[in-house]
């Protein structure tokens, strides 16, 4: 079935730091991809997503690319700031189906 | 915006309790779900459903059940509630249709039970 593998954590980083969350999946069909953001105290709220191979979303300073040939969509921010501490999903939602496959999280936190 | 809202941020209940986690959402979605979050594990699927009164089973279906007699409404019911039913519970909805369908969540339900 469909999975997603994203980085463990947690990843500490100070303010102004580059960002890289690395997500691989796995997919029988032709899914779409999400990256989900979860602040302290807060659901789950979407941050970005892209719907077919090369696509780039991107939003909040944050990007991640579809990578087809190497099943991959790696969230990067480049300058990252305290109120980016939250916990990051990747997800994807195979073209045949209603529900996400959700990876385990990351925990990031970044200090002034 | 999309809204939506779970009836308790924080409960406690007792081993054995029936117990009853709504959701509402008030943007006419087909779609709604239930998952259950645990550290380590990410979000898993309990139940979804894409109708009033149609429902399909997720991945972790064992032990709870629900009902949605309203379009709006999405009810998780523990029949019995055990020790390995604590969790943070989020409820989700979405249009009807299959691939880019963006999930809005609500703030979740944190549940022990004791």
């Amino acid at each position: 079935g469909d999975s997603v593998t994203q980085m463990e954590g947690p990843v500490t980083l100070s303010e102004e730091a580059f960002l890289t969350i690395n997500c691989t999946y796995t997919a029988t069909g032709y899914p779409s991809l999400f990256w989900y953001v979860q602040y302290p105290g807060e659901g789950l709220q979407l941050l970005l997503k892209a719907t077919k191979a090369d696509d780039k979303g991107s939003n909040k300073g944050f990007e991640a690319t579809y990578r087809k040939e190497t099943t991959s969509f790696h969230l990067e921010k480049g300058s990252v700031q305290v109120s980016d501490s939250a916990v990051y999903f990747c997800a994807l939602k195979d073209s045949n189906d209603y529900k996400l496959s959700f990876g385990a999280g990351t925990t990031v936190t970044v200090r002034a | 915006d999309v809204k939506v809202t779970q009836s308790s941020r924080y409960l406690v209940k007792r081993t054995g309790e029936k117990v009853f986690l709504e959701c509402v959402q008030d943007m006419d979605h087909e779609n709604m779900f239930w998952y259950r979050q645990d550290p380590g594990l990410g979000l898993r699927l309990i139940y979804f459903s894409y109708d009033v009164k149609m429902k399909e089973k997720g991945d972790i279906p064992e032990g709870y059940s629900v009902s949605r007699e309203k379009k709006e409404r999405f009810s998780l019911i523990l029949e019995s509630a055990s020790t390995n039913q604590t969790s943070m519970y989020l409820c989700a909805s979405s249009l009807l249709g299959r691939r880019q369908e963006t999930q809005y969540f609500g703030p979740g339900t944190r549940l022990l039970v004791l």
